[in-house]
């Protein structure tokens, strides 16, 4: 069964100060590992695909990097524009038939940034 | 080109009802997966639909149950409502032969009195 797990569950940055956040997981042939951004109570906004250990990806503040077993979201110089909170899925390799292309998501990490 | 799109926006039952859920995936895309996401939580997969078949699905029991329509489009039907239903229903659409990135619609908010 894939897994995942985030950390820290909630984080609260000043303005400009740079952080990293965790996502570990377990996964039976990783296809893909996602990152989204969720605002209170609006659905998850797609911020990155990453495919094999070793691939990162950039988009304005936010850099996301892969290894076989985490992947981190680096956020560089945030905004309070940045405060959201940050989950991370896997798609794993599984049965198509049963399982799907389904994602696994962590609990997200709930990120704050104080001006 | 044209985002998820999901109605109703929030949506208040009664315990014992039945609800239906609707979504419309984004222009070109093949397959739709249902979520739900209780408060604080991560979202949960429900099931997953490709070609109008149910190709995939959670930890869900069977009163939960689907439709995909010829146009991609998709309800997410959920009979004899109980309190612990109430959450944020999360639609997303994808295309199978491009990659695996799914793409969220706003969300449902059910509440079950």
């Amino acid at each position: 069964e894939d897994q995942v797990t985030q950390s820290p569950e909630a984080l609260r940055l000043q303005e400009g100060e740079s952080s990293s956040l965790n996502c570990s997981y377990t996964v039976s042939g990783l296809r893909g590992l996602f990152w989204y951004r969720q605002d209170p109570g609006k659905g998850p906004e797609f911020l990155f695909t990453l495919y094999s250990a070793g691939e990162e990806k950039e988009k304005e503040r936010l850099k996301a990097t892969l290894t076989k077993k985490e992947s981190f979201l680096h956020i560089t110089a945030p905004k309070p524009e940045d405060s959201a909170t940050y989950l991370c899925a896997v798609q794993g390799s599984g049965d198509e038939k049963t399982s799907g292309s389904r994602l696994t998501f962590g609990e997200g990490t709930q990120l704050t940034v104080n001006p | 080109e044209t985002g998820v799109t999901q109605s109703p926006t929030h949506l208040i039952k009664t315990r014992g009802q039945q609800v239906t859920l609707r979504c419309s995936s984004q222009s070109g895309h093949n397959t739709v997966s249902w979520y739900q996401q209780a408060l604080g939580q991560g979202p949960q997969f429900i099931f997953q639909y490709y070609r109008e078949e149910e190709n995939g699905r959670g930890n869900f029991p069977p009163r939960f149950s689907g439709l995909q329509f010829p146009n991609y489009s998709s309800e997410l039907n959920v009979n004899a409502l109980e309190l612990d239903d109430s959450a944020l229903y999360l639609c997303a659409s994808s295309l199978r032969e491009g990659g695996y990135t799914q793409y969220f619609g706003p969300g449902t908010r059910l509440t079950v009195l």
